[in-house]
């Protein structure tokens, strides 16, 4: 069974711009879950969707929002881009919803400059 | 405030020393504690739940053990191959999960 994938693996950007990043979950998979990984706040959850819907969401400001198809495929896009936001974002799906065994994907590396 | 905290920050081993990693949580209500390795620009990899204290799992060179306060990742025997970030995770009241910052292993030949 084909993992998690992520497209883009790579991105630079520059400040003031915006980004959108896509996550294929496992097949059969219906929970996408985002997060933000940086070496000095570590792994911090944006949100999760299940069935098109957002179930949960972290402690992140507007600029970062998401969405889910019917496929369950999900992208988050990330506006006004700030030097702050260069991070690895991964992506994470399960089976079903609030957090069972999530499967990852190998995340997309953004720079922004 | 729900809180995971992992020690040490760091481990250098030798080839075939074992060694035990920590995972401490302050959460209202176990709903599960997560392991998982990761390794350089991947994506954590899961290795272990566990839901209940005195629970235990296992996997080739690895164990997890849980009480009602910390989790141990112990590792037997380790090879170069184990090398890598450790995370624990569990879940607070809304499901959202909270991560430790991870012990990074290097099992030196």
């Amino acid at each position: 069974k084909a993992g998690v994938t992520q497209t883009p693996r790579y991105l630079i950007k520059t400040r003031g711009q915006q980004v959108t990043l896509s996550c294929s979950p496992i097949s059969g998979h219906r929970s996408v879950s985002w997060y933000q990984q940086t070496p000095g706040q570590g792994l911090q959850f944006l949100f999760e969707y299940f069935s098109e819907t957002q179930r949960n969401k972290g402690n992140f400001p507007g600029r970062f929002s998401g969405r889910q198809f019917s496929n369950s495929r999900s992208e988050m896009n990330v506006s006004t881009l700030e030097l702050g936001d260069s991070a690895l974002y991964l992506c994470a799906s399960s089976l079903g919803l609030y957090q069972e065994t999530q499967y990852f994907g190998p995340g997309t590396r953004l720079l922004v400059l | 405030e729900d809180q995971v905290t992992q020690s040490p920050e760091a481990l250098r081993l030798q080839e075939g020393e074992s060694s035990s990693l920590n995972c401490s949580y302050t959460v209202s209500g176990l709903r599960g504690l997560f392991w998982y390795r990761q390794d350089p620009g991947k994506g954590p990899e899961f290795l272990f739940t566990l839901y209940s204290a005195g629970e235990e799992k296992e996997k080739e060179r690895l164990k997890a053990t849980l009480t009602k306060k910390e989790s141990f990742l112990h590792i037997t025997a380790p090879k170069p191959e184990d090398s890598a970030t450790y995370l624990c995770a569990v879940p607070d009241s809304n499901y959202q999960l909270i991560w430790g910052a991870g012990t990074k292993l290097i099992i030196k030949p």
